[in-house]
């Protein structure tokens, strides 16, 4: 049984690219959940997606940060014109239900040069 | 206000003994729920054990314990038998119950850092 893909492992981009985070969820998992891990520090709750709809994006940025679920495929977490305190570590992790454990990727590891 | 505090940014423990580290939590909601994640120099967060606010037992998985005292909202993690392989970051995590969203929200520790001595 599979657990949480991510890919890119490692992203490097420059600043004002674009950066794309994938993340395929445990099988049988429709709950996802985004957190970004700075240096040194606890992860940090993005959103939480489920199937084609945002449930709670509160802990993401307004600006350059979007995040989807299609019906079919991976979540997608997408950083615009990416700027130097993007550089973190983005961690996705799925659920069964809501209220149910939550099981993490290797998560991503984004570079901004 | 920290929701999740973890006092302790590091910690040492021979190989063999058994080592404590410290979560307290913050918390008005009557159910929420506890994790432990272990993240290791690879980077990756491995689930360890989790404790819900109406379980009357402590939570056990293998060697890991959790110390759950609800009246002092402290979630301790209790490693018997360290392992070199235990060296690694340990978060602390709390689940609030639902929020205005129909939501959970995980919210974690700045972590301990452990390191087994041979």
């Amino acid at each position: 049984n599979a657990g949480v893909m991510q890919n890119p492992r490692h992203l490097v981009r420059r600043r004002g690219q674009e950066a794309r985070l994938r993340c395929s969820p445990m099988k049988g998992h429709s709950h996802v959940y985004w957190y970004r891990q700075l240096p040194e520090e606890g992860l940090k709750f993005m959103v939480y997606l489920q199937k084609e709809n945002i449930i709670d994006e509160s802990g993401m940025p307004k600006e350059r940060f979007s995040a989807e679920f299609p019906k079919e495929g991976p979540s997608i977490l997408r950083i615009q014109q990416v700027v130097r305190g993007d550089s973190a570590a983005y961690f996705c992790a799925s659920s069964l239900g809501h209220k149910e454990t939550q099981y993490f990727g290797p998560g991503t590891r984004l570079l901004v040069l | 206000a920290q929701k999740i505090t973890q006092t302790q940014p590091g910690m040492f423990v021979q190989e063999k003994e058994a080592v404590t580290l410290d979560c307290t939590y913050d918390t008005s909601d009557q159910s929420y729920g506890l994790f432990w994640y272990k993240q290791p120099s690879s980077g990756e967060m491995i689930f360890l054990i989790y404790q819900g606010s109406y379980d009357e037992q402590n939570a056990t998985e293998g060697r890991y314990s959790l110390n759950f005292q609800k009246a002092r909202k402290s979630a301790n993690l209790v490693i018997s038998a360290s392992q070199l392989g235990d060296s690694a970051m340990y978060f602390c995590a709390m689940r609030e119950g639902l929020l205005d969203s129909g939501t959970y929200k995980y919210i974690f520790g700045t972590g301990t850092r452990l390191k087994v001595l041979a």
